[in-house]
């Protein structure tokens, strides 16, 4: 298994509260992703990186920011949450691009709630 | 913008049999990877198989087999010998080949959430 951790692993939160969410990688893998899960929509990309300091908005990404100041870490804030922000976050990272690469490998998720 | 169409959002196998997840996808790109991930109730999003675009030949893993058609633009995924352990949702997702911008981020269908009967 790729060595990806996120955490925390479940929070509840209130609305109007900050959430930082955190992905972990110990694979020295340049791009990150965060992904958000909600029934009917799969998943769905919000940010991600592609090198330290390297970010650029997904689909989904009013409301988040992130921040990428180490090549294993990579950061999902939401700056005043939201009840339309509960959902399941998955964090995932690949290699660099290449036919032999781009596989993406996902983090254990993360659930938040906001009240 | 590419899309992927999983059309099935709940199918059944019993136990030792053979099922066909199915799944279309749009694009007017020519060189691109598509994926089936498996994601069991624990909710991890597990890596079942993967296929380029430019491989005519069929990717297979162990039990797990494709079938891709390109000018159909169809990949469907077949379970062979169901096991009990198959059961959770299947995701099917596209990538395109170039890691520009925002093009090498997975795009994903719906998913199709698999039962297996013993």
């Amino acid at each position: 298994d790729a060595g990806i951790t996120q955490s925390p692993r479940h929070k509840v939160t209130e609305t109007g509260t900050p959430v930082t969410l955190r992905c972990h990688q110990t694979e020295n893998h340049r791009y990150m992703y965060w992904y958000r899960q909600d029934p009917g929509h799969g998943l769905r990309l919000i940010h991600y990186s592609y090198g330290v300091k390297d970010t650029d908005k997904g689909e989904v990404s009013d409301g988040y920011s992130v921040s990428r100041s180490k090549t294993e870490d990579f950061l999902l804030t939401l700056e005043s949450a939201t009840s339309s922000q509960t959902s399941v976050y998955f964090c995932a990272i690949s290699e660099s691009s290449g036919r032999s690469g781009g596989t993406q490998y996902f983090g254990p998720g993360t659930r938040l709630t906001v009240l | 913008a590419q899309t992927v169409t999983q059309s099935q959002p709940e199918m059944s196998v019993q136990e030792a049999e053979t099922v066909t997840l199915s799944c279309t996808y749009d694009t007017s790109e020519s060189d691109y990877y598509l994926f089936w991930y498996k994601q069991p109730p624990s909710r991890q999003m597990i890596l079942v198989i993967r296929q380029e675009a430019y491989k005519q030949q069929n990717a297979t893993e162990n039990r797990f087999s494709v079938n891709f058609q390109k000018a159909a633009k169809s990949f469907s995924l077949k379970i062979s010998d169901s096991q009990l352990g198959d059961a959770a949702m299947y995701f099917c997702a596209y990538r395109s080949s170039n890691y520009g911008g925002s093009q090498g981020n997975l795009i994903f269908g719906k998913g199709t959430k698999l039962s297996v009967k013993p």
